[in-house]
């Protein structure tokens, strides 16, 4: 069963520092990652989707990495603003019956101090 | 297209009563998901339609609820004699599927419906 965590739960920082977001999934049979971005209240903003052939995908000041063979995907955020802050989700497909269900990890609540 | 919608953004109701809500995913999208999602957690896959065929329900999905996507189109997820527990936002997503791709993109999720149950 595909089990995704995401650590810290909850992260501050003060504005301009370069932070870390963790993602680790279960089972690495996977065909893709995605990142998500949800502010409160309201919906999910896809950042980021890594292909499972791919290493890494850049946006911006965003850069998700993945490692499938140790489960495992980061988010790094450069040069934090106060508008980074939000939660970020990280989601993988259950992908066994090809139905590309979202696993989502709870999420990590940043925030980003002036 | 501006995405995909969700209607209404917000329902505060009386437990036992019944309510729907609609979601239009983005047009040229063949599949369309419904997630739910509690406070503090990531949300939870509910179901999901290949045009107008639902292909999979969750065990989170008691009998009380019920998806349509009449057409291939817009999507109505209706929760009857609504409990407490179900109070949640409920989220609606839609992808491009390609048949004979091993990989599908991205998921492209709306606003969400916050349902309240008094």
């Amino acid at each position: 069963k595909q089990e995704v965590t995401q650590i810290p739960a909850a992260l501050s920082v003060p504005e301009g520092e370069n932070l870390v977001l963790n993602c680790s999934f279960t089972d690495s049979a996977i065909y893709n990652l995605q990142w998500f971005r949800q502010d409160p209240g309201k919906g999910l903003t896809s950042l980021l989707l890594i292909q499972s052939s791919q290493r890494e995908q850049t946006s911006g000041r965003l850069n998700a990495s993945l490692d499938k063979s140790s489960g495992r995907s980061t988010l790094y955020i450069a040069a934090s603003q106060p508008g980074d802050s939000a939660t970020y989700l990280c989601a993988v497909p259950l992908t066994k019956d090809s139905s590309y269900k979202l696993i989502f990890g709870s999420g990590t609540r940043l925030l980003v101090r002036p | 297209d501006t995405g995909v919608s969700q209607d209404p953004r917000h329902k505060i109701t009386k437990r036992g009563q019944n309510v729907t809500f609609r979601c239009d995913p983005i047009s040229e999208h063949n599949r369309l998901y419904w997630y739910r999602q509690t406070l503090g957690q990531g949300p939870e896959f509910l179901t999901y339609f290949q045009n107008e065929a639902q292909l999979e329900k969750s065990r989170l999905l008691s009998d009380r609820f019920s998806a349509e996507r009449p057409k291939g189109s817009f999507s109505t997820l209706e929760i009857q004699r609504t409990e407490q527990g179900d109070s949640a936002m409920y989220l609606c997503a839609s992808s491009l599927a390609l048949s004979g791709q091993p990989t599908q993109g991205t998921q492209y999720f709306g606003p969400g419906t916050r349902l309240t149950v008094l």
